[in-house]
Formats: C-alpha cells, structure tokens, sequence
C-alpha cells in the first residue's frame, strides 16, 4: 500500500524568503505526482503535476521536482508572499492510470 | 476553474438517515471521484468511476454507495448515516490517459460539509 508523507506537517517563514516543502512516498511505481494548494475551508487547487516519465515542473514562481528511485518529490516556492499561506498536499497516483491517488497530510505554511 | 459543481455545501443529519450528495461537472472529464477528508487522515478515495454507470471502490467504501447515470452527474449515497461519516466530501475529475499532463490532472470542486448527530 503506498504511503505518501510530508514533513514539516507546519513551515513558517518571512515574507520573500525561499523555500522547499518535501513528500516522500513508499513504493516507485507511480504513474504521476500531483502537489495542490488548500486554503480553509476550501476545495483544492492544482499547482503542477509530474508525469512518471518527467524530471520537474515549472509554473511561475514554483518549481515541483520528481526523484522516483528514491520516492521523493519537492515543491519549490521562490521569493515567498502573504498570499503563500496556504495547506499544500502532494498526491501520488499508482503504477497504472486508474489507480487512485494517495494523498499526504499536508504542510501547513504560513509567509509572515 | 474546472466546471465543478457540489451540493447541498453544507448538511445536517441525524444518525441512520439516508444522505445523497451530488457532484456535477460540466467539462466532460470521464474519470469522477469521491473523497472525504479528515483530520490526521488527509484526503481518502471512497469511489471513482471510469464512466456512465463504470464505477468502482476505493481506499474508504464501506457505508457508501455511488450511481453514474450520466457523464456529468455522480452521486454519493450514505444509506444510513452514523456520526463516523462526519467529514467533508470532496469530488474530484480527470480525463486520464496518454502521457499528457492536462489530461491526467485531477481538479476538485468546492466540498460539502456533512454533519452527523
């Protein structure tokens, strides 16, 4: 059973500064990575997705990257604002394109 | 935003009552998903379907039923209510398929909080 896992569960840091948010996950033979920005009470929006055959993904001021030999995946947020505050939960999708999603527990980050 | 669309937002229910949420989706996705999230468990698979009247059960399917009689509708049924169905629901779409990222990324809709007392 994969298992999906984000540590810091909770990250705050000042506004601008850069920062790396970290999932790791069990088993390699995944089909895509999924990381997805909660605010509260809120649904999820979708930042980037990693295909299993991709390195890393770039939107903006963010950049995912994938390792799957070593079951790792980082979401990358440049020079960091307010507006940053947010949950973000990182989702794996097994080895075939109907397995379902494994999702982490989230870390909470708060941009003073 | 994806053409995601949940209701009722918000419900209240007493234990052992029949509960039927609705997801609706105008984008024509073929994959559609329900989640319930929780704290301490994040975010948990109950059903997905694959297509009209295609579906199948996830991580968290006990005390669930869904129906798909159309592409843009699924259905979340709880039979019978009990205070541990206390949770948001999400519902979530995909096309899935090939090596393309737009078709393989999950969008979700709004939530619907259901309370069971």
């Amino acid at each position: 059973k994969q298992e999906v896992t984000q540590i810091p569960a909770a990250l705050s840091v000042p506004e601008g500064e850069n920062l790396v948010l970290n999932c790791s996950f069990t088993d390699s033979a995944i089909y895509n990575l999924q990381w997805f920005r909660q605010d509260p009470g809120k649904g999820l929006t979708s930042l980037l997705l990693i295909q299993s055959s991709q390195r890393e993904q770039t939107s903006g001021r963010l950049n995912a990257s994938l390792d799957k030999s070593s079951g790792r995946s980082t979401l990358y947020i440049a020079a960091s604002q307010p507006g940053d505050s947010a949950t973000y939960l990182c989702a794996v999708r097994g080895g075939t394109v109907d397995n379902d999603m494994r999702f982490g527990a989230g870390t909470r980050l708060t941009v003073k | 935003d994806a053409g995601i669309t949940q209701s009722p937002r918000h419900k209240v229910t007493e234990t052992g009552t029949p509960v039927t949420l609705r997801c609706h989706q105008t984008e024509n996705h073929r994959y559609m998903y329900w989640y319930r999230q929780d704290p301490g468990h994040g975010l948990r698979l109950i059903h997905y379907s694959y297509g009209v009247k295609d579906t199948d059960k996830g991580e968290v399917s006990d005390g669930y039923s869904v129906s798909r009689s159309k592409t843009e509708d699924f259905l979340l049924t709880l039979e019978s209510a009990t205070s541990s169905q206390t949770s948001v629901y999400f519902c979530a779409i995909s096309l899935l398929g090939g090596e393309s990222s737009v078709h393989n990324e999950q969008f979700f809709g709004p939530g619907t909080r259901l309370t069971v007392l």
